[in-house]
């Protein structure tokens, strides 16, 4: 059964900082691998997605990379912003088209 | 990105009535559905998934008479809890995708208050 990990669950940074979020899987046999955001009380808002076939994806300031064989994947967030604060997920894609997903890293940038 | 949109965002309901609840696709066709649930700090359960014009599939666990999921067209799925109850308070969220290696586009959830 795959199970997913992020670390750390929680992180409070000043605004500006660069930073690292980790979310590593059990089962290296997946299709895919999705970041997402939440806000509080809300949905899902799709941040990147990474195919198995690829090591890392970028929008912005958000830079996603994947490394299927080890099970590990990060979410870099440069020059955070209030704004990104957020809880971050990860997900992973295994059969049937299911999405098996992390805790979560609660993010907090303060002004 | 493509629009999922889930009715309601909120909804208190009295021990022993059924809530329903909506997801469509706003801006394409979704031929799988999939129905996830939230407790407290914990992370997203699939509960089930459901394919357009097919009974839906049940995690392990979860009560297929209880969670009723209708998914009569490619841009709608239900999902009806039956006989409410205080532990069946959860935030729930749908999931679409248009067909497989797509994106999974995610409706801004329901809170549900089981009284």
């Amino acid at each position: 059964k795959q199970e997913v990990t992020q670390i750390p669950a929680a992180l409070s940074v000043p605004e500006g900082e660069n930073l690292v979020l980790n979310c590593s899987f059990t089962d290296s046999a997946i299709y895919n691998l999705q970041w997402f955001r939440q806000d509080p009380g809300k949905g899902l808002t799709s941040l990147l997605l990474i195919q198995s076939s690829q090591r890392e994806q970028t929008s912005g300031r958000l830079n996603a990379s994947l490394d299927k064989s080890s099970g590990r994947s990060t979410l870099y967030i440069a020059a955070s912003q209030p704004g990104d604060s957020a809880t971050y997920l990860c997900a992973v894609e295994g059969r049937y088209s299911t999405l098996t997903f992390g805790k979560g890293t609660m993010l907090l940038v303060s002004p | 990105g493509a629009v999922v949109s889930q009715h309601p965002s909120r909804v208190i309901c009295k021990s022993g009535t059924s809530v329903k609840i909506e997801c469509r696709s706003l801006d394409f066709q979704a031929t799988t559905m999939f129905w996830y649930r939230q407790f407290p700090k914990q992370s997203l359960m699939l509960m089930a998934t459901s394919n357009e014009g097919s009974k839906a599939t049940y995690e392990q666990g979860v009560e297929k008479d209880k969670f009723l999921i209708n998914h009569a067209s490619l841009t709608l799925s239900t999902l009806t809890v039956t006989s409410a109850h205080p532990e069946d308070s959860s935030f729930y969220i749908c999931s679409a995708r248009q067909d497989l290696n797509t994106e999974a586009f995610f409706g801004q959830g329901t809170r549900l208050t089981v009284v």
